[in-house]
């Protein structure tokens, strides 16, 4: 059975850092790009950012780019992301989602129970 | 970047009433657009793959079809089961994109 458990998520000032973390399990976590999504209180869906399963390719959305790092640890079947430079938008519950194949351009097949992260001063 | 526009952001339905969600595209996406469902304090769940693909274990009143820019998510005869928000997804480029969003309340 397939799954993703994030952590990390908590209140941070602006400015601030956090890293959350996707612990995956049930898969072989190295073949698949995996995916960070966000959910803003009450708003919709939002594409954060993707690591690939072959190579080391990412990709970030134009909000965070520059400020989110996205990196994994094949060894740990783990996905994190690390957020700099905070902001009040960034504010959201975080979702860590499994892509159907290595690369970007598939669809979502497992998500996790999502992280609340919560930028404020 | 593509932008997803669906149509209408709220729907009030009876139940065993049929339901048409809406999803267009900027520009042409092929067949590469996903539909979701997220029931309230849940995560999104896989409901329709490459706009028409069924998904294993989703019951099958919920279909889906279009190409290119024009797709619809189609929910017949509802039940009091089906009451979330659906979203669109699109995977054609490099920067995937949701659409807003489709809250379907049960009368």
């Amino acid at each position: 059975e397939v799954q993703l458990v994030e952590s990390g998520g908590a209140l941070a000032q602006p400015g601030g850092s956090l890293r959350l973390s996707c612990a995956a399990s049930g898969f072989t976590f190295s073949l698949f790009a995996m995916n960070w999504v966000r959910q803003a209180p009450g708003k919709g869906l939002e594409w954060v950012s993707t690591f690939s399963g072959s190579g080391d390719t990412t990709y970030y959305a134009d909000s965070v780019k520059g400020r989110f790092t996205v990196s994994r640890d094949n060894s740990k079947n783990t996905l994190y992301l690390q957020m700099n430079s905070l902001r009040a938008e960034d504010t959201a519950i975080y979702y860590c989602a499994k892509s159907y194949g290595a690369y970007i351009g598939y669809f979502f097949d497992y998500w996790g129970q999502g992280t609340l992260v919560t930028v404020s001063s | 970047d593509i932008v997803l526009t669906q149509s209408p952001e709220f729907q009030s339905v009876t139940p065993q009433e049929k339901v048409t969600i809406t999803c267009r595209a900027s520009q042409s996406i092929g067949s590469s657009l996903h539909w979701y469902q997220q029931k309230p304090d849940q995560s999104p769940k896989l409901l329709i793959k490459y706009a028409s693909q069924s998904i294993s274990g989703v019951p099958s009143r919920f279909s889906g079809s279009g190409s290119g820019t024009d797709f619809t998510l189609t929910i017949n005869s509802l039940e009091a089961e089906d009451a979330a928000t659906y979203y669109c997804h699109q995977s054609s480029t490099l920067s995937p994109s949701f659409g807003q969003g489709t809250k379907v309340e049960i009368k």
